[in-house]
């Protein structure tokens, strides 16, 4: 069975600080992979998808970014984080082939930037 | 335009109660439709699919046909429960299928 990990389970930074939140997945090969926030009492946004390694697609221009050094892994990165990056991040993962298009996700990470 | 879209929450049910969360979408083509389902402090959870037309997906007690006829993917439950107190997000994929649309989200609480 496919499995997906995501830490930390929280984190508390301060503005200007770095980040890099971590997404792995195991039991499948070649997933699709997604980054979504999700803001306090608010719907998800998607932040990054990747088909492959190194093949990173961002959504919406911020100061994040992704990056997919392997293939069951997915990476989210801030050089210098904002009071507005904060949120619930959650990853997930879909089979690349055939028509099953459901999304699974990751337990999500809590990002509170102070 | 907003692609999916969900009726306006808090929802707050008496236990055993009826439940109906309405979504609707708009698609140039025949996208699959998804409801998830957040449990507090935790990651989405698929809760039931449609991939077309007339399909009823069902899960737990919980069920919802694809309407295509009326663009909608309405989720039901004939007898709630207060475990079934979470926030539900309906999805439907793009196009390419590589990505979802979802909904605000409904937040629901059942109280006994």
């Amino acid at each position: 069975s496919q499995t997906i990990h995501q830490w930390p389970a929280t984190l508390v930074q301060p503005v200007g600080s770095p980040l890099s939140l971590e997404c792995t997945v195991e039991g499948t090969s070649n997933p699709n992979l997604y980054w979504y926030r999700q803001a306090a009492g608010r719907g998800l946004q998607l932040l990054f998808y990747s088909v492959g390694i190194g093949q990173i697609s961002s959504e919406v221009p911020q100061n994040l970014s992704a990056s997919r050094p392997q293939d069951r892994q997915f990476i989210l990165s801030s050089k210098k984080l904002l009071l507005s990056d904060s949120g619930f991040y959650l990853c997930a993962w879909r089979r690349s082939a055939g028509q099953s298009y459901e999304q699974y996700f990751g337990p999500g990470t809590r990002l509170t930037v102070t | 335009g907003d692609s999916v879209t969900q009726m306006e929450g808090p929802v707050t049910l008496s236990e055993e109660a009826f439940l109906t969360i309405n979504c609707t979408y708009t698609a140039t083509g025949y996208p699959s439709l998804f409801w998830y389902v957040q449990y507090p402090g935790e990651g989405l959870q698929l809760l039931l699919k449609a991939t077309k037309a007339d399909d009823k997906g069902s899960n737990k007690g919980f069920e919802a046909t694809y309407r295509k006829e009326t663009t909608s993917f309405h989720l039901e439950k004939g007898s709630v429960q207060v475990s079934d107190s979470a926030v539900y997000f309906c999805a439907r994929t793009t196009n390419t299928g590589n990505q979802f649309y979802f909904g605000t989200g409904t937040s629901l609480t059942v109280i006994p």
